[in-house]
């Protein structure tokens, strides 16, 4: 079975400022692990993602996360906020399930950048 | 290439009613995925499909069903709709099944159960 937990609800950083989202997943598998970002009324959108490859994942914008299976963790991170960036992101799961596979997303951090 | 598509973008039902969400994937997907996302909270797993057979299921009431047709696009069903119905259903396709596979999603359709 997998489950992904997202730590905080809520993370207000200042624009320019380094930015931590951070995700624990447990799963009977080796795991694939997503972050994906939603802005207001739009879709989801995938912001890098991990598949048994390198540990340290670089995504778009300027995103990365690193896997850390010690940890159980796969943090998202940024050394320099944007305004743009303020969205909800969701740190997903993915994995063999009775047969077929199943997608867990986590409970979602928001993110706001102030000015 | 166009995206997922979703229809409709937006529909207000009745208690009771029954709805249908429709979807094409990304041409050449051949699996695609349901999630509700109720207001404030992360998406939640409905069903997935893979060349029209259902291959997963999430804890979701047998009022909620689905298939996918030959053309690899999709249907969600809802019978007997709640209050607690009312959601963004997001749909997503993936090239394959397997769980390394990114998972694109569509708009998604508003539903609101008054």
């Amino acid at each position: 079975a997998q489950s992904v937990t997202q730590l905080d609800s809520h993370v207000s950083v200042s624009e320019g400022t380094p930015v931590l989202l951070r995700c624990n997943y447990s799963s009977s598998y080796s795991p694939s692990l997503f972050w994906y970002v939603q802005h207001p009324n739009k879709g989801l959108q995938l912001l890098l993602k991990y598949t048994s490859a390198a540990t340290l994942v670089k995504g778009i914008n300027g995103f990365e996360a690193e896997f850390k299976k010690s940890e159980t963790s796969f943090h998202l991170t940024k050394p320099s906020a944007h305004m743009s960036d303020a969205a909800e992101y969701f740190c997903v799961v993915t994995g063999p399930h009775t047969g077929g596979f199943k997608t867990i997303f986590g409970a979602g951090t928001r993110l706001f950048v102030k000015a | 290439d166009a995206g997922v598509t979703q229809s409709p973008t937006h529909l207000i039902k009745t208690r009771g009613q029954h709805v249908t969400l429709r979807c094409s994937p990304i041409s050449g997907h051949k699996s695609v995925s349901w999630y509700q996302q109720v207001l404030g909270q992360g998406p939640q797993f409905i069903f997935q499909y893979y060349e029209k057979e259902e291959r997963g299921r999430g804890n979701f009431p047998d009022r909620f069903s689905a298939r996918q047709f030959p053309n690899y696009s999709s249907e969600l069903n809802v019978n007997a709709l709640l209050l607690g119905d009312s959601a963004l259903y997001l749909c997503a396709s993936s090239l394959v099944e397997f769980s390394g596979n990114t998972i694109y999603f569509g708009e998604g359709s508003w539903l609101t159960v008054v």
